[in-house]
């Protein structure tokens, strides 16, 4: 299958900066991206989804303003969380689509994000 | 609206038993995906199987079985034999299909965490 590669695996970061992480489409590309995000021991549950070259759609309940998403090629987009809390802890996970390919959204490995 | 129902929070079994993962789903689509992925701790979402809405076939792939009624709306995974690797989180997930076949986001549920104890 396509492979999805989501960058970095973990973080740690301090009360009030941001993080940025990456996910990326090594072998095919990604017309759509969909970002979601796991609690512990929780459901995914979808943020965003993010078509190349247009603003992400969020949804509801999503800020918008402090879940950055960023879809400037058809190999990446970028999920960046801006003056992250320890609330915003959590799994976070994207998955990527191609008109091309078969129907699967294939995943990448996910971030483990830890604000202290 | 759609949504993914899976009774089952937990499970626990012996090695070498048999055990079956219940998904429930609710949609008015009449063309649709379903999904079963395997969340191991590490965390990574392992796909294992789609199936269209028009293909009620039931499918097995060697220890894995699913079975695929839309009359109950059920989606039903089996494992046959079970491991202690078959230990992870199972995510039972629905799309809406998107015009030109690719699937549109993914409506998980609620996962069902299955420990198998050698």
């Amino acid at each position: 299958g396509a492979v999805v590669s989501q960058h970095p695996s973990w973080v740690i970061c301090k009360s009030g900066t941001s993080v940025k992480i990456e996910c990326r489409s090594l072998d095919f590309q990604a017309t759509t991206m969909f970002w979601y995000r796991q609690f512990p021991k929780q459901s995914l549950m979808l943020m965003a989804t993010s078509n190349e070259g247009s603003k992400a759609t969020y949804e509801q309940g999503v800020e918008k303003d402090k879940f950055l998403i960023n879809h400037a090629s058809l190999t990446l987009s970028t999920l960046t969380v801006t003056s992250a809390h320890p609330e915003d802890s959590s799994f976070y996970i994207c998955s990527a689509r191609s008109w091309g390919l078969s129907t699967e959204a294939f995943f990448g490995q996910g971030t483990r994000l830890t604000v202290v | 609206a759609q949504k993914v129902t899976q009774a089952q929070t937990e499970i626990s079994v012996v090695e070498k038993e048999d055990v079956t993962l219940d998904c429930v789903y609710e949609t008015r689509d009449t063309t649709y995906y379903l999904f079963w992925y395997k969340q191991p701790p590490s965390g990574e979402l392992v796909f294992l199987i789609r199936r269209n809405s028009f293909d009620e076939q039931n499918e097995i792939s060697g220890r894995y079985s699913w079975n695929f009624q839309k009359s109950t709306s059920s989606f039903n995974f089996t494992i046959t034999a079970s491991q202690v690797v078959d230990s992870a989180v199972y995510f039972c997930a629905l799309s809406e299909a998107y015009y030109g076949g690719a699937t549109n986001k993914l409506i998980f549920g609620t996962g069902t965490l299955l420990a198998v104890q050698p």
